[in-house]
């Protein structure tokens, strides 16, 4: 079983739909968790940190579940420029801040 | 600032030969790392650096070397080319405060062995 997962996708919605993406993590030992964005042949973007109690910035919300270890990506009134692909990443307790990613989601917003 | 550049963007090799591939960052982090990505695999770790001279190997260590001489820079050295080893490399720096850790990535070099 992979450490971090997530459905490849890919998810195609209609521009001002709401959108969700999971991702799940195996290692309860998980501290940090983070949202990236990669466009088509760029490098990854941070898009946001995941705190635990919550976060939003814009249209974007992440939410952490450590009972159930995912965390979440919730975009609303989506936009043609926010098709990409969504990677999660994960830093465990301990590990000097070494990322695991997941294979990433793939959005697709369509006029 | 110039975030996280990287040298070449492209590099064809031959089975056998050897290269570097170039990492600098501008930020003073200290915290630097090579990923690599391949379709379906995501990105993995190959090596990281907590700060100048000191290294440690990541998920994916075997045919690549580096060092850290000074807090700018972290070059990626691939030994003897494999073309196991074509793949889009990515290098990344962070800091302790930049995002609890959120790590910036360079625009990547894409790499062909044949």
């Amino acid at each position: 079983r992979k450490e971090v997962e997530q459905d490849p996708g890919p998810f195609n919605v209609p521009e001002g739909a709401t959108v969700a993406f999971n991702c799940t993590y195996s290692n309860s030992a998980s501290q940090s968790f983070f949202w990236y964005r990669q466009d088509c042949r760029k490098e990854p973007k941070l898009l946001m940190s995941v705190y635990s109690s919550g976060n939003e910035d814009g249209r974007f919300t992440a939410q952490l579940n450590r009972a159930s270890q995912y965390i979440s990506l919730l975009i609303r009134d989506s936009k043609l420029s926010d098709s990409a692909t969504y990677l999660c990443a994960v830093i465990k307790r301990g590990s000097a801040r070494q990322l695991t990613f997941g294979s990433g989601t793939q959005l697709t917003v369509l006029p | 600032n110039a975030g996280v550049t990287q040298t070449p963007k492209f590099q064809v090799l031959k089975t056998g030969q050897s290269m570097t591939l170039q990492c600098a960052q501008d930020m003073n982090h200290e915290y630097m790392s090579w990923y690599r990505q391949d379709p379906g695999m995501g990105l993995r770790l190959i090596h990281y650096s907590v700060g100048a001279g000191i290294t440690d190997q990541g998920e994916v260590p075997n045919g690549y070397n580096v060092s850290r001489s000074t807090t700018e820079d972290f070059p990626l050295r691939l030994l003897s080319a494999a073309p196991s080893q074509t793949s889009v490399y990515f290098c990344a720096s962070s800091s302790g405060t930049s995002g609890r850790g959120g790590q910036f990535f360079g625009p990547g070099t894409r790499l062909t062995v044949l």
